[in-house]
């Protein structure tokens, strides 16, 4: 079945206490994204790949660090979280001639107290 | 800056009852517009896309129209189900050096009451 993975589904941490969340997907897509969603904010987007070892920074990228060494895994690392990095996180991917047409999974919620 | 806004925030219709979901846009250069549902708590999930030349597109129930001039899109629901409570999110692309870069709108929360 093709889709795209995210772990942990939930999490909870303390400030500074490093956590990668990681994604993968099972289709072969060069392109990968990860956002964030915030009530009343609707999605942001925190970094995008447009295919393994390109990166680059959407609209809120401050706290969060991405690598891209596999076309299939694309994790999400912050390496001192704080409380307002408290959000629900989703990872996307997609072909990269198609970056709209997403396939998004299924969202990790985190809580940094 | 690209930007994309919706209205209403929230709507709230009785079950097979007709809504539209509006969706205005600044970004440039446009490449095309999508229109996403996103149930509570899951990852939102594609329900159309628009390019430049396209006016309308239907799926099923929803239909799609898009004016590139105006920089609008509406997304029309005929005989809404309970099923269609969700937030549906508008999502535009640009070209060019921000290929990858898309802009969501805030999302509309519909409500659909039996």
């Amino acid at each position: 079945e093709a889709q795209v993975t995210q772990n942990p589904r939930y999490l909870i941490t303390v400030t500074g206490k490093k956590l990668t969340v990681t994604c993968s997907q099972n289709m072969n897509h060069e392109y990968m994204s990860w956002y964030r969603q915030d009530p009343g904010l609707g999605l942001r987007q925190i970094y995008y790949s447009m295919n393994v070892e390109v990166t680059d920074k959407g609209d809120v990228p401050e706290g969060y660090k991405v690598s891209r060494k596999e076309k299939r895994n694309f994790p999400l690392i912050l390496e001192s979280p704080s409380p307002n990095q408290t959000s629900l996180y989703f990872c996307a991917s997609s072909f990269a001639d198609r970056p709209y047409e997403q396939y998004f999974g299924p969202g990790t919620r985190l809580t940094v107290t | 800056k690209n930007q994309v806004e919706q209205s209403p925030q929230s709507l709230i219709i009785l079950e097979g009852k007709n809504c539209t979901l509006q969706c205005n846009y600044t970004v440039s250069p446009f490449s095309n517009l999508r229109w996403y549902k996103q149930d509570t708590g899951r990852g939102p999930v594609s329900l159309t896309i628009m390019t430049f030349s396209e006016n309308t597109k239907s799926n099923g129930r929803y239909t799609a129209t898009l004016d590139a001039d105006t920089k609008q899109s509406s997304l029309h629901i005929t005989a809404s189900q309970l099923s269609d409570s969700a937030s549906y999110i508008c999502v535009v692309s640009a070209y060019g050096t921000s290929y990858g870069k898309l802009t969501f709108g805030q999302g509309t929360i519909l409500t659909v009451h039996p």
